[in-house]
């Protein structure tokens, strides 16, 4: 098992409906997680990171982690079309140092 | 954040040259890495760029193929050896900063391509 998974898409989803984004990830990784928006041609931009159990909001993103279940989840209210973008989830590796692991991103198409 | 500049932003090469890139921050910060994204693909680890040390490569990266660079806390350089259209990909640095929290920011990526 990677430690992190992703649907690949793409998702599509009409203008102003809820996107939901989800992401499994395995015992290799720590409790620190990431969600990356990289629209094609750029580089990762930061939207959230979460650390808790529960729900985490910011403006119209929220992340929702589940440890139990091992999963990490992004909701994006009210979608627009300069959503549509590839979401990244990512995980800090156990073992320390820091380093990220990527799962292989959601492409996410809102459609008008 | 942390403003991250990467030199060059692209590039076209011919095989078995080398190009080194350059990740430029702003402020000093505690741990930069360094990133390649091949085509389509999702973002994997090459190394961690060690202040005046030797970085830490990730399995399937060598130093001989990509040697790093940290003379210090706002810079370091990637070089890319004896290329070959293998190596076409994204290349990126990020950057933590000296908060003491985990997350990463990116530079803008330099765009390799290897004829």
């Amino acid at each position: 098992q990677k430690e992190v998974e992703q649907n690949s898409g793409p998702l599509s989803v009409p203008e102003g409906a809820i996107a939901s984004l989800n992401c499994t990830y395995s015992d290799r990784v720590s409790q620190s997680f990431f969600w990356y928006r990289q629209y094609s041609g750029k580089s990762p931009e930061l939207i959230m990171s979460i650390y808790s159990n529960g729900d985490k909001e910011d403006g119209r993103f929220t992340a929702q982690l589940n440890k139990a279940s091992q999963y990490v989840s992004l909701l994006i209210r009210d979608s627009q079309p300069s959503d549509s973008a590839t979401y990244l989830c990512a995980a800090i590796l156990t073992g320390g140092g820091n380093k990220l692991t990527f799962g292989t991103g959601t492409q996410l198409k809102v459609e008008l | 954040s942390a403003v991250i500049s990467q030199k060059p932003s692209r590039d076209i090469c011919q095989r078995g040259t080398s190009l080194t890139i350059q990740c430029q921050v702003d402020s000093q910060v505690t741990m930069m890495f360094w990133y390649r994204q091949q085509p389509g693909q999702s973002l994997t680890l090459i190394a961690t760029a060690n202040q005046g040390s030797e970085a830490t490569y990730e399995s399937g990266f060598v130093i001989d193929k990509f040697p790093i660079s940290r003379p210090n806390l706002t810079f370091s350089t990637l070089t890319v050896s004896n290329m070959s259209p293998e190596d076409s990909s994204i290349y990126l640095c990020s950057v933590v900063g000296t908060s003491g929290g985990e997350t990463q920011y990116f530079g803008p990526g330099t765009r390799l391509t290897v004829l």
